[in-house]
């Protein structure tokens, strides 16, 4: 089945600063790959996705890029601001049974 | 857009009891459900996947008697957790998959077994 590897485990960065956080899939199936932000007891939201058939999506403040080469997306959040503290999944899904894979999270603190 | 309701959100239970934790998909057909457990400060581990009218898949590790999935319907899938004990202790979450790209996922369930 698929592996998600999720790095680093946490990130603490100033506000206005950008956080960066790196994941690695193992099955070259798979097409989608999700982020999620998490807060405490809360549900998973989705902040932004991609497809294996684009290399970069941005949403505003937020972007992912994906090298299917080498199995690995990464998650930029520019301008960092205290409210995107909290614990960020990377996933991606399996092609033939559609189950998602998450990573084993980031816990992002901005500092005021 | 596509909403998943999960049921109770927290619940408190006794060693030795069962509980059934439900995830209805609100506007949409859930064909496929999802069940996930979260411990604290731990990553979503999928425990099974069940497809409306047929037996559920469990993952590795998983005790299929112990954890009963039911997905009866196309909106509603319940998680049954039996004989409960303070291990069983846990966050679990429901998510049903949309479209070919889309999953959502219910509001998680808190459970305390004392």
């Amino acid at each position: 089945g698929e592996n998600v590897e999720q790095h680093p485990s946490t990130l603490s960065v100033q506000e206005g600063d950008s956080a960066v956080i790196k994941c690695t899939y193992s099955d070259s199936a798979s097409n989608y790959f999700p982020w999620y932000k998490q807060e405490l007891g809360k549900r998973p939201q989705l902040i932004i996705d991609i497809r294996s058939n684009v290399g970069e999506k941005k949403d505003q403040r937020i972007a992912v890029t994906l090298n299917k080469t080498a199995k690995h997306f990464s998650l930029h959040i520019t301008e960092t601001q205290p409210e995107d503290s909290a614990v960020y999944f990377c996933a991606a899904n399996g092609a033939n049974d559609y189950k998602l894979s998450f990573g084993a999270g980031t816990t992002v603190t901005v500092r005021a | 857009g596509a909403v998943v309701s999960q049921h109770p959100s927290r619940v408190i239970c006794k060693s030795g009891t069962s509980v059934k934790i439900e995830c209805r998909s609100l506007d949409f057909q859930a064909t496929t459900m999802f069940w996930y457990r979260q411990f604290p400060k731990k990553s979503l581990m999928l425990m099974a996947t069940s497809n409306e009218g047929s037996k559920a898949t469990y993952e590795q590790g998983v005790e299929k008697d112990k954890f009963l999935i039911n997905h009866a319907s196309l909106t509603l899938s319940t998680l049954t957790v039996t004989s409960a004990h303070p291990e069983d202790s846990s966050f679990y979450i429901c998510s049903a998959r949309v479209d070919s790209y889309g999953y959502t996922f219910g509001s998680g369930t808190r459970l305390t077994v004392v």
